[in-house]
């Protein structure tokens, strides 16, 4: 089965721009991840769908962070305007749902803010 | 609030020498605790999952135990090669089915 999708692969932008992150995640799989990872540290979780709705957010910077679940299928994730310390890698996993269920990661998108 | 601890954050050792990773958490609440593997620049890939009411599971080389109770979880492995060498995380699903990371134990296996 194909596995979680994300583009771009890379990204640099210059600070106060808008970037936009894509996830495709894996067919029948209804909770989405987004997480942030900097260099050095542990993934660390931005917000989490189930379906189309959002189970937990509360570690989004809801100033400049955004992001959308399409028909529960697909997601985006925004941030607008960036900031130097956004830089990292942002991973995108999907599980079926539940608790007994592995969760599975893209490859995830580095963004570089300069 | 669940927090995951790994201890040691990186470690050395030389070629086939068996080695232990150590993961703690604070909530016994858990469904499940996931191990992964991530290379440089790269995603994360699953290695092992344990449900909350198993105490271990294995795969090849790989043996990962959970005692609930204590919020312990270890990954041994077994006769350690280069190609090991990564950084491993593990992660668990709070009663929400948030996954909550560690901050990852980088491992290199000297020739």
């Amino acid at each position: 089965e194909a596995g979680v999708a994300q583009s771009p692969r890379y990204k640099i932008i210059e600070k106060r721009q808008s970037v936009a992150f894509w996830c495709n995640p894996i067919s029948g799989h209804a909770t989405l991840y987004w997480y942030q990872q900097i260099l050095g540290q542990g993934p660390k979780l931005l917000i989490q769908f189930q379906n189309n709705g959002v189970v937990d957010d509360s570690q989004l910077p809801k100033d400049r962070f955004s992001a959308e679940r399409l028909k529960g299928v697909d997601s985006t994730l925004k941030i607008q305007p960036a900031k130097l310390e956004d830089s990292a890698v942002y991973l995108c996993a999907s599980s079926l749902g539940g608790g007994a269920t592995e969760a599975f990661f893209g490859q995830g998108t580095r963004l570089t803010v300069v | 609030k669940q927090e995951v601890t790994q201890i040691p954050a990186a470690l050395s050792v030389p070629e086939g020498e068996n080695l232990v990773l150590n993961c703690s958490f604070t909530d016994s609440a858990i469904y499940n605790l996931q191990w992964f593997r991530q290379d440089p620049g790269k995603g994360l890939t699953s290695l092992l999952l344990i449900q909350s009411s198993q105490r271990e599971q294995t795969s090849g080389r790989l043996n990962a135990s959970l005692d609930k109770s204590s919020g312990r979880s270890t990954l041994y492995i077994a006769a350690s090669q280069p190609g090991d060498s990564a950084t491993y995380l593990c992660a668990v699903m709070d009663s929400s089915y948030k996954l909550i990371f560690g901050s990852g134990t980088r491992l290199l296996v000297r020739p």
